[in-house]
């Protein structure tokens, strides 16, 4: 049984770019939530995505936005990168939008902003 | 706003000793609270949650934690550390009432095992 899967692991940017993340979640999970985790903090909540519509979002900017489709999996876009953007990304899938069960995280893409 | 507090972001025992890692949380409304525990280059895993049933919560690799309300702590334990054990744990928490508010995480212990 497959867990949570990120792609890319590492990639590097630079200032003012786009990117793009990947997520598919564990099977017979149906929500996906993305969290940021800067070096040496916790993760911090972007936002959730449930039936294909963000339920819930965290304090980030615009430039953070995201998607999900039908298959449950679900993409991270972030605009006009910044250098304060490095991070690594995880994502989180889950059944349902409660925080009551268990959260299973993948191994996260280490984003670089030069 | 629900917050949680990690006392020590690093912590350092013997191989064999005790293993405490200290949380405090803040919220408004009882809370759910949750350990996770995050490998050099992986993903979190979750340790042990507590969700207003048993006080005292036994989790996955011989941790467990108290939840003490007059205290607002949730202390990670574990009598006897082992190598295996050094890693970054993370101290969460959410709202109870709803059971849908997003998990907040502390900033994280790190914990060395020394041999």
């Amino acid at each position: 049984d497959a867990g949570v899967t990120q792609s890319p692991t590492h990639l590097i940017k630079t200032r003012g770019q786009q990117v793009t993340l990947r997520c598919s979640p564990k099977s017979g999970h149906d929500t996906v939530s993305w969290y940021q985790q800067a070096l040496g903090q916790g993760p911090q909540f972007i936002f959730q995505y449930y039936e294909e519509e963000e339920r819930q979002r965290g304090n980030f900017p615009d430039r953070f936005s995201g998607h999900q489709f039908p298959n449950y999996s679900s993409e991270l876009n972030v605009n006009a990168l910044l250098l304060g953007d490095s991070a690594l990304y995880l994502c989180a899938s889950s059944r349902g939008t409660g925080y009551t069960g268990e959260l299973f995280f993948g191994e996260g893409s280490r984003l670089t902003v030069l | 706003a629900q917050s949680v507090t990690q006392l020590g972001s690093h912590v350092s025992v013997s191989e064999g000793a005790l293993v405490l890692l200290r949380c405090n949380y803040s919220s408004s409304v009882p809370p759910y609270l949750f350990w996770y525990v995050q490998y050099p280059n992986q993903g979190l895993q979750l340790l042990l949650k507590y969700t207003s049933a048993a006080t005292l919560v036994k989790g996955i690799n011989g941790f467990e934690a108290e939840f003490k309300k007059s205290e607002t702590s949730f202390h990670l334990t574990k009598p006897s550390a082992h190598m295996s054990d050094a890693a970054e744990y993370f101290c969460a928490v959410s709202d109870f009432l709803s059971g849908n508010t997003p998990l907040v995480f502390g900033k994280g212990t790190r914990l060395s095992v020394i041999a």
